[in-house]
């Protein structure tokens, strides 16, 4: 069974800092990658998706991702972070198999950022 | 477009009841995907149904079940209330299921006491 792993449970930044948080998953297929977002309140939004292609991947608010196949990981960057990018941060990855969707998530990375 | 709906918001229940979460997907989406959310354990896959007819199930135990009617409006059923199922349900739908994303609601927060 694939499984997703975040290391950084709770990142704090000041704004304009540059983010990166890991994102690495376990399955030697095909996957779909996608990173959300949950804002405080708000419901799960989408930032960004690979599904195949260019491995660098932009999503909306700046935000960026790279798929690299041989590290299993699926990294979210931004250049400089704002107080409204304050929020959860959730990885989860699709495995391209069959006609199920399923999607597995990362436990979640917890940004805040500071004035 | 409307969004993703989720029905009630907030319920309250007793350990031993039985809740029905409701969820109404976007127009012309025809997969819908139920997720729990604890603090514990994080975003976890129930189960997705495409087409009325359930295509994968997670690793939850039977007193959580669902169902999907033909507008492609979806229900959960949780029988037999644990204080561990306090959570919040999140209905996802997506076109298709495969190689799509999936577009999140609101989510039904129960409290079980």
């Amino acid at each position: 069974a694939q499984s997703v792993s975040q290391h950084n449970h709770h990142v704090i930044l000041s704004e304009a800092a540059s983010l990166e948080l890991g994102c690495n998953y376990s399955y030697g297929g095909t996957v779909n990658l996608f990173w959300y977002v949950q804002y405080p309140g708000q419901h799960l939004q989408l930032l960004l998706k690979y599904f195949s292609g260019d491995p660098l991947v932009k999503g909306i608010k700046g935000f960026e991702a790279e798929f690299i196949k041989s590290k299993f990981s699926f990294n979210l960057r931004k250049p400089s972070v704002q107080w409204s990018d304050t929020a959860e941060y959730f990885c989860a990855v699709n495995t391209n198999t069959g006609t199920a969707s399923k999607l597995t998530f990362g436990t979640g990375t917890r940004l805040q950022v500071t004035l | 477009k409307a969004g993703v709906t989720q029905t009630p918001r907030y319920l309250i229940k007793t350990r031993g009841q039985q809740v029905t979460l409701s969820c109404s997907p976007i127009s012309g989406h025809r997969s819908v995907s139920w997720y729990q959310q604890t603090p514990g354990q994080g975003l976890q896959f129930l189960f997705e149904y495409f087409s009325e007819t359930q295509r994968n199930k997670g690793n939850f135990p039977g007193r959580f079940s669902g169902r999907q009617f033909s507008n492609s409006r979806s229900e959960m059923n949780v029988s037999t209330l644990e204080l561990g199922d306090s959570a919040l349900y999140l209905c996802a739908s997506s076109p298709r299921g495969l190689n799509t994303e999936a577009f999140f609601g609101q989510g039904t927060r129960l409290t079980v006491v």
